[in-house]
């Protein structure tokens, strides 16, 4: 089983829709999640990080998180070509500074205008 | 806030050469910072963890002494990939964690392509 899990897709979705993308994890210590989006040949940037269980906002983008469940999930209200991307799922042991981040293997979102 | 930099962006060389990449953090201080290898179509891979002021700690199977890891001070890594061969030729990207938490910050990443 692998740490943690997205699918890969591609998610298709059309322009003004919401995009809902998944994430399960193996290890029930995880204590902090983070949702990362990437550019075709372009680095990671970070859009959002939850430490704590249900919903947290920014913008168009919502963060759900379950432990119990051991699932995070982003949505993406309103979405734009621009959110065309690879989106990241990682996930870390504690909430400190300094630890080493385990990724998942990404989900390819693509919306469709 | 939290930007990171990488030089160079990209690099070719020739088989058997060594090269250096840095990656700083420009508006905050780094004690740790990582870096990462994608190669095309793949998700990130972590090689390394390092601490400023003491060793590097590598991943499984990452060869130490192929990817040398300097941490000189708190803004600065440097990675240096020694006699590189085509099956270096990557996608190198580094990241670095301001704190208190562990949200990372990547920088943009530097392209080798090994001939």
């Amino acid at each position: 089983q692998k740490e943690v899990e997205q699918n890969s897709g591609p998610l298709s979705v059309p322009e003004g829709a919401i995009a809902s993308l998944n994430c399960t994890y193996s290890d029930r210590g995880s204590q902090s999640f983070f949702w990362y989006r990437q550019y075709s040949g372009k680095s990671p940037e970070l859009i959002m990080s939850i430490y704590s269980n249900g919903d947290k906002e920014d913008g168009r983008f919502t963060a759900q998180l379950n432990k119990a469940s051991q699932y995070v999930s982003l949505l993406i209200r309103d979405s734009q070509p621009s959110d065309s991307a690879t989106y990241l799922c990682a996930v870390a042991r504690s909430t400190g500074g300094g630890n080493k981040l385990t990724f998942g293997t990404g989900t390819q979102l693509k919306v469709e205008l | 806030g939290a930007v990171v930099s990488q030089h160079p962006s990209w690099v070719i060389c020739k088989s058997g050469t060594s090269v250096k990449i840095e990656c700083r953090s420009l508006d905050f201080q780094a004690t740790t910072m990582f870096w990462y290898r994608q190669f095309p179509k793949q998700s990130l891979m972590l090689m390394a963890t390092s601490n400023e002021g003491s060793k590097a700690t590598y991943e499984q199977g990452v060869e130490k002494d192929k990817f040398l890891i300097n941490h000189a001070s708190l803004t600065l890594s440097t990675l240096t990939v020694t006699s590189a061969h085509p099956e270096d030729s990557s996608f190198y990207i580094c990241s670095a964690n301001p704190g208190p938490y562990n949200e990372q910050f990547f920088g943009p990443g530097t392209r080798l392509t090994v001939l």
